[in-house]
């Protein structure tokens, strides 16, 4: 299966924007989905398709994507942004498995 | 709303077979079309897909785990669950189950949404 990368840590200033990116192959063929977890709990997903965010989920997390990289943007962080972010897509295997990215620590500062 | 639940043994002894089940409630597992998977991550580390189950029966699994996992399905209990054999303390983890969403497309898009609270399984003697 393909790999997803991610940025270690990024680091963000309250009420500015960060943009925390993730890097395939699969993300060619595949858009990714976007999962916010805390410490000790479940992750949540935020967003996924072209920029699809679930219900209950500020507007101020957003999605994109451009050839194999594909992008969160937190425009105007809170302090409760701050989590580890899993971008996941399908592998370009093209046996339909999954792949996680390497995780980003989003620190809200 | 739909919601997921693990359970089984916290703790396996090594060179056994880990067991958990994720019951679903809410709707019933075998409405819409919906995969049902199965994820973990070890303490302090990334996310680690495992696997995935259809109502039919189908299943996909994570290729460095193929060897040792089994997804079934109990449509009459509305559960799903997890077997994985011959465990290591590699295979301390928190389990997850998550169901699965599929869209088709030229650029196809998947997403997990919910999750289960996750449960904690330790190998050790």
């Amino acid at each position: 299966s393909s790999e997803l990368t991610q940025d270690p840590a990024v680091s963000v200033a309250l009420g500015q924007t960060v943009r925390i990116t993730c890097q395939g192959d699969s993300l060619r063929s595949y858009y990714a989905s976007w999962y916010q977890q805390k410490p000790g709990q479940a992750p949540v997903l935020v967003i996924y398709g072209k920029n699809n965010r679930p219900s209950g989920i500020p507007d101020r997390f957003s999605g994109s994507s451009s050839g194999n990289t594909a992008s969160l943007t937190i425009t105007g962080a809170q302090a409760e942004d701050e989590a580890d972010y899993y971008c996941n897509s399908r592998d370009s295997s093209g046996n339909h498995l999954n792949v996680f990215g390497t995780g980003t620590k989003v620190t809200v500062l | 709303q739909v919601q997921l639940q693990e359970s089984g043994p916290g703790l396996v002894k090594p060179s056994q077979t880990l067991s958990l089940t994720c019951t679903v409630s809410g709707g019933s597992i075998s409405s819409g079309s919906y995969y049902w998977s199965w994820i973990r991550q070890p303490a302090g580390k990334g996310l680690e897909w495992i696997g995935r189950i259809y109502t039919s029966g189908s299943t996909n699994y994570n290729p460095s785990l193929k060897s040792r996992v089994t997804i079934s399905v109990d449509t009459s209990k509305n559960q799903f669950s997890l077997k994985l054999s011959s465990v290591t303390a590699a295979d301390t983890a928190v389990y997850y189950c998550a169901r699965e969403s599929v869209v088709p497309a030229a650029k196809g898009v998947n997403w997990f949404d919910p999750w289960g609270q996750g449960t904690l399984v330790t190998v050790s003697s």
